[in-house]
């Protein structure tokens, strides 16, 4: 059974700060992919990866892929406060462009002033 | 990418009840997910549709709770049947793809 762990579950940080969120999961897989979730609304597509050290940047975030460690992270550059959100991981656990996805626990994520 | 469509956008129902969400995407896709988030926490697969053929479930969820329809390839139905306060959740459908895209999700609480 695919499992999916995430930490940290709650993230406090400055403004202009950095950090990193992790994701590791327990077996093979060849899509990880990250969203955003703001309260009370859907996940937001931010990034999928596809294969092994693969890299996505968008804005302040960045995302990488090892599969080999089955270790992905999401790293928060000079944060501000509109990146405060719930950030899921989902490893596709399914077969060809079917995902069947395994989240994880979600990083709450606050930046303050 | 999919735009994704969901009904209703949130509904208040009571115990024993049933109800059925709607799920359209704008393009035609093979397979649909229904997801459950629980309050506060991650996200759960109950099942995934397929056109032409019944759902397949995930663990801990059974048709005669969450009977889904899929009578097309841009549309999909689950039914939260016989409601209890537990079942209390964002539904969440999705579709296949490159990057998984979800509906905005129906937010239902029982009482």
């Amino acid at each position: 059974e695919l499992k999916v762990e995430q930490n940290p579950l709650f993230l406090s940080m400055q403004e202009g700060k950095n950090y990193t969120i992790y994701c590791n999961y327990s077996t093979t897989s060849d899509r990880l992919y990250w969203y955003r979730q703001d309260p009370g609304k859907s996940l937001e597509s931010l990034f999928v990866l596809l294969s092994n050290g693969a890299v996505k940047q968008e804005g302040r975030l960045m995302a990488s892929l090892d599969t080999k460690a089955r270790l992905s992270t999401l790293h928060i550059t000079a944060a501000v406060h509109d990146l405060s959100a719930t950030y899921f991981c989902a490893v596709d656990g399914g077969y060809g462009t079917a995902s069947k996805l395994t989240f994880g626990t979600g990083t709450r994520l606050q930046v303050t002033l | 990418s999919a735009v994704i469509s969901q009904k209703p956008s949130r509904d208040i129902c009571q115990r024993g009840t049933s109800l059925t969400i709607q799920c359209q995407v704008d393009s035609q896709v093979t397979m649909m997910f229904w997801y459950r988030q629980q309050p506060g926490q991650s996200l759960t697969l109950i099942a995934t549709a397929n056109q032409g053929s019944e759902a397949t479930y995930e663990s801990g969820f059974v048709i005669d709770k969450f009977p889904i329809s899929r009578p097309n390839l841009t549309f999909s139905t689950l039914t939260v049947s016989n409601m209890s306060p537990e079942d209390s959740s964002i539904y969440l459908c999705s579709v296949e793809g490159q990057r998984q895209f979800f509906g905005p999700g129906t937010r239902l609480t029982v009482l």
